[in-house]
């Protein structure tokens, strides 16, 4: 099976930085996806990475290493807004199978 | 864009009723997902289909099945509810082709509640 961890929960100053980190086991794997969740709102993809590296977009960017079955999100210029829960999530397996981690909440304070 | 919609938002059952939870995506997407998100355990999956009338259990399928007999529609069944089934269900969709079939794009979702 597949087993993802992240922090329950994480808070930063707004400007500042933040890194959200996900390490998985998973057989078969694909690629890791990142999420956003607003409070009483729907999972918004955010990014994606296959091969090892950093993607970004916008002030939003992704890690991964392979070898070590570590990615991260990194977050820069951390607005109010950015507050919401972070979800990772493994490709694997067959069918376009994806499975998320338990989140993390992110609080930006003033 | 993209748009994922769900029957209802709120739902109040009693336990043992049978519960219909439905699911429609308007840009032809071949997978479609039903997860359960729960306090402190994330989204788990239920249930997901990658054709019409394909079915593959998800991690939790126990309780629930699922009905896609169009490509747009998939329906997620409780055939009895229990109170252990109030959550909230996010359904999601997904295209085989670019963009990649990574990119889940999620309803509302609805928020059950089991008496």
């Amino acid at each position: 099976g597949q087993s993802l961890e992240q922090p329950s929960e994480v808070t930063a100053v707004e400007g500042a930085i933040v890194q959200i980190n996900c390490t998985y086991q998973t057989s078969g794997f694909y690629g890791l996806s990142w999420y956003q969740q607003h409070d009483g709102g729907a999972p918004t993809f955010l990014s994606y990475n296959a091969l090892d590296g950093l993607e970004e977009t916008g002030r939003f960017s992704s890690f991964l290493s392979r070898s070590d079955s570590y990615g991260y999100l990194l977050l820069q210029e951390l607005q109010m807004k950015d507050s919401a829960s972070y979800f990772c999530a493994v490709s694997s397996g067959g069918y376009q199978k994806v499975t998320f981690g338990t989140g993390t909440k992110l609080q930006v304070i003033p | 864009d993209v748009k994922v919609t769900q029957s209802s938002r709120y739902l109040v059952k009693r336990t043992g009723e049978k519960v219909f939870l439905e699911c429609v995506q308007d840009m032809d997407h071949e997978n479609m997902f039903w997860y359960r998100q729960d306090p402190g355990l994330g989204l788990r999956l239920i249930y997901f289909s990658y054709d019409v009338k394909m079915k593959e259990k998800g991690d939790i399928p126990e309780g629930y099945s699922v009905s896609r007999e169009k490509k747009e529609r998939f329906s997620l069944i409780l055939e009895s509810a229990s109170t252990n089934q109030t959550s909230m269900y996010l359904c999601a969709s997904s295209s085989t082709g670019r963009p990649r079939a990574e990119t889940q794009y999620f309803g509302p979702g609805t928020r059950l509640l089991v008496l």
